[in-house]
């Protein structure tokens, strides 16, 4: 069974600092996805950035980038020059091919200081 | 385009009572999954369907929990006879193909 693990339960940066969020996972399976949500305040989730396993290339989105590290099974998150709208619970999520089913780590709770 | 609906946002039951909760998927998108979200928790899966079929319901409690996607109209997860610890934030997320899933504003149910 898949797994995915966030080892970081909360943190808190200054605004403008960047942050980085850790992840690792466990999978027997070669193809999958993975994934960060953002859930705010408001407890929509919010896709924040997507990485296919077979890339090599890490994923970016605007101050959004991740370090994917497919044999460490490691997928971090790092936000850079971080503002206050970026407060809220992250949660990593894993998607193998042929499973349909996200699995969520337990989320790391970010506040951005102003 | 107008992104995953559900309603209703906030519901009230109170115990024995029956939840209905439904979600229209994103246009174009014809795969359907619930999760569930307890206080505090990440988000589990519960089921997965396409239009007119259930494709994996291998998270839904074996009681008491349905879900359906009919061929017209939104997917509904269906709770009977409710207890308190159904209260949870229900999401709905919805696909084009299996990849990204996009989700809903979800709706959070409170048993009384």
């Amino acid at each position: 069974a898949q797994t995915v693990t966030q080892s970081q339960p909360e943190m808190s940066v200054q605004e403008a600092e960047t942050v980085t969020l850790s992840c690792t996972y466990d999978t027997s399976e070669n193809n999958y996805y993975l994934f960060w949500y953002k859930q705010p305040p408001s407890r929509q989730m919010i896709l924040v950035i997507r990485q296919e396993a077979y890339k090599q290339q890490n994923a970016t989105e605007n101050r959004f980038s991740v370090n994917f590290q497919k044999a460490a099974k490691s997928f971090s998150l790092k936000i850079s020059d971080s503002q206050l709208g970026d407060t809220a619970m992250y949660f990593c999520a894993f998607i193998d091919f042929g499973n349909e089913k996200l699995t969520f780590g337990t989320g790391t709770r970010l506040t951005i200081i102003p | 385009n107008a992104g995953v609906m559900q309603n209703p946002r906030h519901l009230v039951r109170r115990r024995g009572q029956e939840a209905r909760l439904r979600c229209s998927p994103m246009k174009g998108h014809s795969h359907v999954y619930w999760y569930r979200q307890l206080p505090e928790e990440g988000l589990k899966f519960m089921v997965y369907l396409q239009k007119e079929n259930i494709i994996d319901e291998s998270g839904m409690p074996k009681e008491r929990f349905s879900a359906e996607f009919p061929k017209e109209g939104p997917s509904i997860l269906r709770i009977q006879q409710v207890v308190r610890g159904d209260s949870a934030a229900y999401f709905c997320a919805s696909s084009r193909t299996q990849e990204t899933q996009y989700f809903g504003p979800g709706t959070r149910l409170l048993v009384l």
